[in-house]
């Protein structure tokens, strides 16, 4: 079965400066997918970005990136920049091969972001 | 270029009444996906379909139906609704391959059984 975990319920930073959020997985499978969404207040599901597990390069979507050790499990999302519209929830969820690609979610992390 | 469709957007039930959660795709997409979020926390997968005809439980399925008949359609049936049922709904697509862009969700249906 396939686990995530975000550890941080919430965070804080400053406007302008990066911040990381946490997220391991557990699964056997050796071909899986990691995922990062945005939800914020209005409770749409924003996707910001993606990595394989065979990707050889961590993941970047603009002032996004995604810190991926796999020997560790862990897939972090690292904000550059911060700016007040990244106040909201952040998701860090996973798919595996074999599977229809449905998507097992952590608890999240609710990211507030001060002026 | 819709997306995923969904509605209600809101809704309010009775204990005891059934509805039905429309939720629609014009992507072409195979796979569907009916997900549930209880405050503060992530989604949980209800029910999910592969294609036409096919349909699976996911971690949450008691309470609740599906149906799949056409590529596009893929409705949520609450029967006898509880205020455990009480959430918000997601649907979602996704096409076959690998990659996240393509994975696409609905706006949400905010349901509440009293």
């Amino acid at each position: 079965a396939q686990k995530i975990t975000q550890t941080q319920p919430g965070m804080f930073v400053q406007e302008k400066e990066a911040v990381t959020l946490d997220c391991t997985y557990d699964t056997s499978d050796p071909s899986y997918g990691l995922f990062w969404y945005k939800q914020p207040s209005s409770g749409e599901m924003i996707f910001l970005i993606y990595q394989g597990s065979y990707d050889q390069q961590n993941a970047t979507e603009g002032r996004y990136s995604l810190n991926f050790q796999k020997a560790r499990k862990s897939a972090n999302l690292v904000i550059s920049a911060s700016q007040l519209g990244d106040s909201a929830m952040y998701f860090c969820a996973m798919t595996y091969s074999g599977s229809a690609r449905q998507l097992t979610f952590g608890s999240g992390t609710q990211l507030t972001v001060l002026p | 270029n819709a997306g995923v469709t969904q509605t209600p957007k809101f809704r309010i039930l009775k204990i005891g009444q059934s509805m039905t959660l429309q939720c629609a795709q014009d992507m072409n997409h195979n796979y569907m996906y009916w997900y549930r979020q209880d405050p503060g926390m992530g989604l949980k997968l209800i029910y999910y379909s592969v294609g036409a005809g096919i349909t699976d439980k996911g971690e949450v399925p008691n309470g609740y139906n599906v149906s799949r008949s056409t590529t596009e359609d893929f409705p949520l049936r609450l029967e006898l609704a509880a205020p455990s049922q009480t959430s918000v709904y997601f649907c979602a697509s996704s096409y076959q391959g690998q990659g996240g862009s393509g994975y696409t969700f609905g706006s949400g249906t905010r349901l509440t059984v009293v």
